[in-house]
């Protein structure tokens, strides 16, 4: 089964707004990252974090890591319509030779 | 930089016919792989590489195959295709060092098998 799975599978917001993507994950990991896939395209990383950090920022993500809860959220502020597209997390789990495993994704449709 | 190509982008089969997706990344990555998606599912990784010579199976192996003779090529075949093999296929490559983990994707390849 996939490591990692996400909370919610849908959402839409108003541009503006803010949006929190939840991921929960099943086994002891050396990092998590997160994706992002426009229609019809490849996924592009977007941040990482390393078990043993709880937050990390990039431009407008915020991404916090609970590995007591086994579980990541992605924030994304302000969000524009430019934003549009599918969010996935990946896990890479220890002692597994770098192969990243992803969860479902939370498809964001942002409104301007 | 190409960056990691994958060919062809999309290609019909019939049931039981081959194919090969052919995936090249000029980035000099000693980690390759090769994940499925479809719809509701996520990706699911197929097999990776971590070199030449080298290969594993991820979640989904069964009715694939891999080689991986060059650090540039991990082609993908299919031996006999299902229509459950239906999906859009994507190619990922890294480097194995440390504090270097994000992957790198191609485009996809659209496979549909009537």
């Amino acid at each position: 089964s996939q490591q990692g799975e996400e909370d919610p599978q849908a959402l839409s917001i108003q541009e503006g707004e803010n949006a929190t993507m939840n991921c929960s994950y099943k086994t002891s990991i050396n990092n998590l990252q997160w994706y992002r896939q426009n229609s019809g395209r490849g996924l592009v990383h977007l941040i990482l974090i390393r078990s043993n950090e709880r937050e990390k920022h990039s431009g407008r993500l915020r991404v916090t890591l609970d590995t007591s809860k086994k579980s990541s959220s992605l924030l994304i502020t302000a969000s524009r319509a430019a934003d549009t597209a599918s969010y996935f997390c990946a896990t890479d789990a220890k002692g597994n030779t770098g192969k990243l495993i992803f969860g479902q994704g939370t498809t964001l449709q942002v409104k301007p | 930089n190409a960056g990691v190509t994958q060919t062809p982008k999309f290609q019909v089969l019939k049931t039981g016919q081959s194919m090969t997706l052919q995936c090249a990344q000029d980035m000099n990555h000693e980690y390759m792989s090769w994940y499925r998606q479809d719809p509701g599912m996520g990706l699911r990784l197929i097999h990776y590489s971590v070199g030449a010579g080298i290969t594993d199976q991820g979640e989904v192996p069964n009715g694939y195959n891999v080689s991986r003779s060059t650090t540039e090529d991990f082609p993908l075949r299919l031996l006999s295709a299902a229509p459950s093999q239906t999906s859009v296929y994507f190619c990922a490559s890294r480097p194995l060092v440390a504090r270097k983990e994000e992957l790198f994707f191609g485009e996809g390849s659209r496979l549909t098998v009537l």
